[in-house]
C-alpha cells in the first residue's frame, strides 16, 4: 500500500493567501522532513520534524505521530513559494537513514 | 560549514555508452550518503546507500552500480545505459541520526 501520502497533488493561490499542505504515513517513523524544491531541481529542507511543531517565518509545520500525519503551513504566500513540496520519511523498520517520498504537493502562486 | 557538490550539472548520453556521476560531501566525516532518481513526474526513489568505505547497499535492482573509494566521495556508474535511466540524479548525506541534506543533482538524458 501507498507508505507516504501528499496531498492536495496540485495547489494554486493568489499571492497573500495561506495554505495547508498534509503529509499521511503508513507507520512509525524515526526521521520526517519538509522539502521544497525550486524550479532548478534544487531540494531545500524546510523542516525536519519528526514530531512537534516547529515555526519559521511564514512556513509552520507540525507532525502527529501517532495519528501519523504531518502539516505544513504556509501564510501570506509568495510567488517565490512556487514549487514542489515534499515530504520524506524514514519509517523505525529501515536503518541508515533512508527516506521514503512523497510524490509531492505542486504550489503555484499567481501574482 | 557543510557543502556536497554533484558533477557534471547536465549529461546527454547515447544508449550503450557508459556512466559516471559523481559525488563530494565537505565539513563532515564518516557521513551517510545516498543516491536518489527522480524520473519524470515528480517522486524521488532511493537507488544506493552507502554507511562507510567501500559498503554499498541497493535499494532496487537496475541498470547502475554505485561505489564508495573515499569517505565522502559517492559515484554512480553503468556500464551501459539504457533510455530508462533517463532522469534527475541527487546525492545526499546525513551525519549521525540527523535530517539529510541534498545536492543539486545532475540531469541526464539518454538519447
Amino acid at each position: 500500500g501507498i507508505q507516504v501520502e501528499q496531498s492536495p497533488p496540485d495547489l494554486i493561490l493568489q499571492e497573500g493567501a495561506n495554505s495547508t499542505l498534509r503529509c499521511n504515513f503508513s507507520d512509525s517513523v524515526n526521521n520526517l522532513q519538509w522539502f521544497h524544491q525550486n524550479p532548478w531541481g534544487q531540494l531545500i529542507n524546510l523542516f525536519y520534524i519528526p514530531s512537534g511543531t516547529k515555526q519559521n517565518g511564514r512556513l509552520s509545520a507540525t507532525t502527529v505521530a501517532t495519528e501519523r500525519y504531518s502539516l505544513l503551513y504556509i501564510s501570506s504566500s509568495q510567488t517565490t513559494d512556487s514549487g514542489v513540496y515534499f515530504c520524506a520519511v524514514e519509517f523505525s523498520w529501515r536503518s541508515q537513514g533512508n527516506l521514503i517520498f512523497g510524490k509531492g504537493t505542486k504550489l503555484s502562486v499567481k501574482p | 560549514s557543510q557543502t556536497i557538490h554533484q558533477w557534471p550539472a547536465t549529461l546527454v548520453q547515447p544508449v550503450g555508452s557508459p556512466l559516471s556521476l559523481e559525488c563530494t560531501v565537505e565539513g563532515t566525516s564518516n557521513p551517510n550518503l545516498y543516491w536518489y532518481r527522480q524520473a519524470a513526474g515528480r517522486g524521488l526513489q532511493l537507488l544506493f546507500y552507502s554507511v562507510g568505505i567501500g559498503q554499498i547497499s541497493s535499494e532496487v535492482p537496475q541498470n547502475l552500480s554505485a561505489s564508495r573509494p573515499q569517505d565522502r566521495q559517492f559515484i554512480l556508474s553503468s556500464k551501459k545505459l539504457l533510455l530508462s535511466d533517463s532522469g534527475f540524479y541527487l546525492c545526499a548525506w546525513r551525519s549521525g541520526r540527523t535530517e539529510q541534506y541534498f545536492g543539486p543533482g545532475t540531469r541526464l538524458t539518454v538519447t
